[in-house]
């Protein structure tokens, strides 16, 4: 089955601990991102991938990290988590980032920052 | 600045009648716009989308409007079914560039 994955689903940390929340994708897309939805905000992108090993910020990367070293992971990263990071947080791929390119969402990873 | 808007946090339709979703959007350089549908506790899943050559797609019960003097698209749901309850989101792309998300409109429908 086509399929996003994210792990873990909901994570509760604190403050300063760090973390990575890990996407897949099992389509063999070049195009993958993380975005961010925050009540009243919708989905602000944080970080794109356009193939391994190219990634560029988003709308929102400030205290974010990520990587492309492979063409199905690309994990999140947060160094140093602070409560303004608490979210509900989706990963996305599309087969490239033509106009006509679905992008697939995973079920998405609550992230609470104490 | 949000690039796209939908100023309807909320909306609520009896079953079998239409529901009307809109979504506005400043950047003219839009060349591609869609919807998504939000079911709690899953990502967002691709429902129509359309192209800026066209003023209206349709898809089943679902049609987008396109509106480009205005700057304004709207999703139609004829007739609206239960399991259309959920949270819809308009989305905005040019060229090879990243999508823009509108902050969602809650959709009810009441049987």
């Amino acid at each position: 089955e086509a399929q996003v994955t994210q792990n873990p689903r909901y994570l509760i940390t604190v403050t300063g601990k760090k973390l990575t929340v890990t996407c897949s994708q099992n389509m063999n897309h070049e195009y993958m991102s993380w975005y961010r939805q925050d009540p009243g905000l919708g989905l602000r992108q944080i970080y794109y991938s356009m193939n391994v090993e190219v990634t560029d910020k988003g709308d929102v990367p400030e205290g974010y990290k990520v990587s492309r070293k492979e063409k199905r992971n690309f994990p999140l990263i947060l160094e140093s988590p602070s409560p303004n990071q608490t979210s509900l947080y989706f990963c996305a791929s599309s087969l490239r980032l033509f106009l006509t390119d679905t992008q697939y969402f995973g079920p998405g990873t609550r992230l609470t920052v104490l | 600045d949000q690039q796209v808007k939908q100023n309807s946090p909320s909306l609520s339709v009896q079953e079998g009648r239409i529901s009307i979703l809109n979504c506005d959007y400043t950047n003219s350089m839009f060349d591609y716009f869609l919807w998504y549908k939000k079911y709690p506790a899953e990502g967002p899943t691709f429902l129509i989308s359309i192209s800026s050559i066209k003023d209206k797609n349709e898809d089943g019960r679902f049609t987008v409007f396109l509106n480009k003097s205005a700057k304004h698209l709207s999703l139609h749901i004829v007739p609206s079914q239960p399991g259309d309850s959920a949270v819809y989101f308009c989305a905005s792309q040019t060229g090879a560039n990243n999508l823009f998300f509108g902050t969602g409109t809650r959709l009810t429908v009441i049987p």
